[in-house]
């Protein structure tokens, strides 16, 4: 079975701090994708990386940058938090880009004040 | 055109009907479609996967039509806990998956 681990389920920030998610995959997935979920926005791809240290922007990557230095961790930056980027994130992994399913880790509910 | 399109609900159902969701997509080149199944405030779980024409698991059936760029999801004989959100996930070329935003259901005693 696919275990996607994220490292935190709840976070406390504060505005204009640098804030860290991480994400381990046990797969040897190609692919990883970090999402935002917002109530009524659906999921809302941030970033996405098919390989180690390459990474592509998704469709919201304003405020936010990546890293992927080993094929088994996406981590997702916000280099100054705002209380805007207050949501529910979610790592996601696959085998492949668009033909097979993600698999999703149990998300981290953030809060910035 | 929106990538996908799902009727967001909810749908209030009795214990026991029948109720079916559909999706419409746009990029007719997609060839392998998904559901997946999202409980408040936790993460989407993978459903079904839809590669042909159809797939049935259980109580469940998904299927596919390309003609019209729809696919559909069935749920028979509905339970309690089949009450969430099912998202209608759909590829999109050499790109990631797009995801709808889904379609609630409320299954009442």
């Amino acid at each position: 079975d696919v275990k996607v681990t994220q490292s935190s389920r709840y976070l406390v920030k504060r505005t204009g701090e640098k804030v860290f998610l991480e994400c381990v995959q046990d797969m040897d997935h190609e692919n990883m994708f970090w999402y935002r979920q917002d109530p009524g926005l659906g999921l809302r791809l941030i970033y996405f990386s098919y390989d180690v240290k390459m990474k592509e922007k998704g469709d919201i990557p304003e405020g936010y940058s990546v890293s992927r230095e080993k094929k088994e961790r996406f981590s997702l930056i916000l280099e100054s938090a705002s209380t805007n980027q207050t949501s529910m994130y979610l790592c996601a992994s696959s085998w492949t880009l668009s033909n097979q399913p993600q698999h999703f880790g149990d998300g981290t509910r953030l809060s910035i004040l | 055109r929106k990538e996908v399109e799902q009727d967001p609900g909810p749908f209030n159902v009795p214990e026991g009907a029948t109720v079916a969701f559909n999706c419409t997509y746009s990029n007719s080149a997609s060839q392998s479609f998904f559901w997946y199944r999202q409980d408040c405030r936790k993460e989407p779980k993978l459903l079904m996967s839809v590669y042909s024409s159809g797939n049935e698991d259980g109580r469940f059936t998904a299927q596919l039509n390309r003609a019209s760029q729809y696919i559909s999801l069935l749920i028979r004989d509905s339970k309690l806990s089949d009450s969430a959100t099912y998202l209608c996930v759909v590829p999109s070329g050499n790109t990631p998956l797009v995801f709808g935003k889904g379609t609630r259901l409320s299954v009442i005693a």
